[in-house]
């Protein structure tokens, strides 16, 4: 158990409305990430973060933003829903010198 | 592009017989590879990882891996699976460096039969 949070954990909201998604660690990881997963394609990098305030884009980043104003929190916002961003999203952290990531336990999306 | 391949999108197997699932990656310049586990309905588990040293890496339940530099494979081994082990395996690898993305293969469902 790596102390990462995600909620919700199951949200359904309608196409055009903004959502928001939020991953705490209670660790102090330095780097957290943020992948949707979907059938067919495995897990992909949506943005990622190595800092407070610290972000970049992943290969999926497209109708998506974050923000870390603090250590432990990462947040992921859709700026206006689409069916398309019906997912499972997963957030997860890495120690300062390891490799490994250590995921959370998932939120479901459906957006109708 | 960097990618992961794991051709077997299912793979059915009675149980205490063995299974292999296959994972080749991209690139043969130095990399991190992990496999990890997903059960139903739950987030992913770190099965396995190889960073670097011996090529054959065990896992605490049975499941072996091996890295092979020249066939830029890492396949996962385990002689005999069991009912629990039935659960959807992602191989992943990253390249290391300061935001070390990982690379996720599609997965393969392990499905053990009775």
């Amino acid at each position: 158990d790596a102390g990462i949070t995600q909620s919700p954990r199951h949200k359904v909201t309608e196409t055009g409305t903004p959502v928001t998604l939020r991953c705490h660690q209670t660790e102090n990881h330095r780097y957290m990430y943020w992948y949707r997963q979907d059938p067919g394609h495995g897990l992909r990098l949506i943005h990622y973060s190595y800092g407070v305030k610290d972000t970049d884009k992943g290969e999926v980043s497209d109708g998506y933003s974050v923000s870390r104003s603090k250590t432990e929190d990462f947040l992921l916002t859709l700026e206006s829903a689409t069916s398309s961003q019906t997912s499972v999203y997963f957030c997860a952290i890495r120690n300062v010198g390891g490799n490994e990531q250590y995921f959370g336990p998932g939120t479901r999306l459906t957006v109708t | 592009a960097q990618s992961v391949t794991q051709l077997d999108s299912q793979v059915p197997v009675f149980e205490e017989a063995p299974v292999e699932l296959r994972c080749n990656y991209s690139s043969s310049v130095s990399v991190y590879l992990f496999w990890y586990v997903q059960y139903p309905n739950q987030g992913l588990q770190l099965l396995l990882k190889y960073l670097s040293g011996s090529t054959l890496v065990e896992s605490i339940n049975g499941f072996e891996a091996e890295f092979n530099k020249s066939q830029t494979s890492f396949h996962l081994r385990k002689p005999s699976v069991h009912i629990s082990d039935t659960a959807e395996y992602f191989c992943a690898v990253t390249y290391g460096g300061a935001t070390n993305k990982l690379i996720f293969g599609t997965g393969t469902l392990l499905a053990v039969q009775p």
